[in-house]
């Protein structure tokens, strides 16, 4: 199985910064990656999909870079919103892993 | 709008089963691979097992082989998950989720769209 790090586990950060978490796979996935959002008590939501391409209706303040075995998802001018759990997901090959997950936190 | 609404979610003793459903609406639904994702208590999400959407291959995690099987019918726009054996470490929020673009083949597109998930309490 493909194992998903990200880093780091838990970040915090001030409204208005710029943010960046990475996401590293065991083996090499092209550019089989997508990135979530979710907050407490609620479902995912798909922000990135083949690492850089943003999903329906996701602000331009995401952004995803990478390819290979390591990719980063930034976030820049914070907002209060923005602050939530995010996961890297590879869909190369089976099982479709997700990392560990990063918490943004308000400084 | 996209909606995908799950069900089938409670208490069950282990070594029981359960089956979950997840009704969509508002997309053709044949046209799509469709996702079970899971999340224990205070844990990462976990990737449970898909279908493709000419229902030509299913695929499960190592943790759900031999014990869930996801199917799905086009004629009701329902996806399911019998989720049987179960085990105290099955306990978590089921998400259904859908693919981002229609016609995929598993490393198409990822997920692009989920439910809200039912919760699944495994106890004695």
């Amino acid at each position: 199985d493909i194992q998903m790090t990200q880093s780091p586990s838990s970040l915090s950060a001030s409204v208005g910064d710029r943010v960046t978490i990475t996401c590293r796979a065991s083996q090499g996935i092209i550019n089989y990656l997508a990135w979530f959002q979710q907050k407490p008590g609620k479902a995912p939501k798909s922000l990135i999909y083949a690492v850089s391409n943003l999903q329906s209706g996701v602000p331009s303040k995401f952004s995803g870079s990478g390819s290979g075995t390591e990719f980063t998802l930034t976030i820049s001018n914070l907002q209060p919103e923005d602050f939530a759990t995010y996961y890297c997901q590879q869909y190369k090959s089976y099982p479709h892993t997700f990392g560990q997950g990063t918490k943004l936190e308000i400084k | 709008q996209v909606q995908l609404v799950e069900s089938g979610g409670g208490v069950v003793q282990p070594g029981r089963s359960l089956r979950l459903s997840c009704t969509v609406s508002q997309f053709t639904f044949r046209n799509y691979g469709m996702h079970w994702v899971r999340q224990a208590p205070g844990k990462a999400l976990e990737w449970v097992a898909d279908i493709w959407y000419d229902e030509s291959n299913t695929n499960y995690a190592d943790s759900v082989k031999g014990r869930f099987t996801v199917s799905r019918d086009n004629s009701k726009n329902t996806l399911f998950l019998q989720m049987n054996s179960l085990r105290v470490e099955d306990t978590a929020v089921y998400y259904c989720a859908r693919d981002s673009f229609a016609y995929c083949r598993g490393d198409c597109s990822g997920v692009g769209y989920w439910g809200r998930g039912t919760l699944v309490t495994v106890s004695s």
